[in-house]
């Protein structure tokens, strides 16, 4: 079985600020983990992933991303938010060998100026 | 190089009316996935496709089905809808388990 828990359902930080939004996800299997973001009234863009390469994770926009294997966390952190982060963030979790994704309520990220 | 398409953007159906949403990917990948979003719940999973002439259920599969004619192409179909089938929709494709990659999504509204 897999799932994931985002731990806050909406953040809010000063621009200019770091960002981190906190996902723990229960997994069978060596898991692979996503985070997508999702603008508003768009469809959902991949950030990052891990797939048991390096446990710190680059992504796109200066997003990046802890695997912690004995924490089963992968939270999502950015040094400095800019108004353009504004969105939602998913964490997504999928079993090794399984095609199937398994995606975390969601954490509403708000930018404030 | 359109990546994955929808049609349409936005529907408004009527209780019982039936209606078919398509989708389209120009990446030449084996799967395709219909998920549902609705607020404060993240994506469920609908139906889903490992290949061409394949189809499988995902966790919400109830008042749906689904067709993969053609490799490209994942339809989904609502035979009679229903005020719980309000929601936005997103087609997904992928190549293999790999990365999934998500097309803009189709708002629905049955009345």
């Amino acid at each position: 079985a897999q799932s994931v828990t985002q731990l806050d359902s909406h953040v809010s930080v000063s621009e200019g600020t770091p960002v981190l939004l906190r996902c723990n996800y229960s997994s069978s299997y060596s898991p692979s983990l996503f985070w997508y973001v999702q603008h508003p009234n768009k469809g959902l863009q991949l950030l990052l992933k891990y797939t048991s390469a390096a446990t710190l994770v680059k992504g796109i926009n200066g997003f990046e991303a802890e695997f912690k294997k004995s924490e089963t966390s992968f939270h999502l952190t950015k040094p400095s938010a800019h108004m353009s982060d504004a969105a939602e963030y998913f964490c997504v979790v999928r079993n090794f060998g399984n095609e199937k994704l398994t995606f975390g309520t969601g954490t509403r990220l708000t930018i404030i100026p | 190089n359109a990546g994955v398409t929808q049609t349409p953007k936005f529907r408004v159906l009527k209780t019982g009316q039936s209606m078919t949403l398509l989708c389209a990917q120009d990446m030449n990948h084996e799967y395709m996935y219909w998920y549902r979003q609705d607020p404060g719940m993240g994506l469920r999973l609908i139906h889903y496709s490992v290949g061409e002439g394949t189809t499988a259920k995902g966790e919400v599969p109830d008042g749906y089905n689904v067709s993969r004619l053609k490799k490209q192409n994942f339809l989904l179909g609502l035979e009679s809808a229903a005020p719980s089938q309000t929601s936005v929709y997103f087609c997904a494709s992928s190549s293999g388990a790999d990365t999934q990659y998500f097309g803009p999504g189709t708002r629905l509204t049955v009345l």
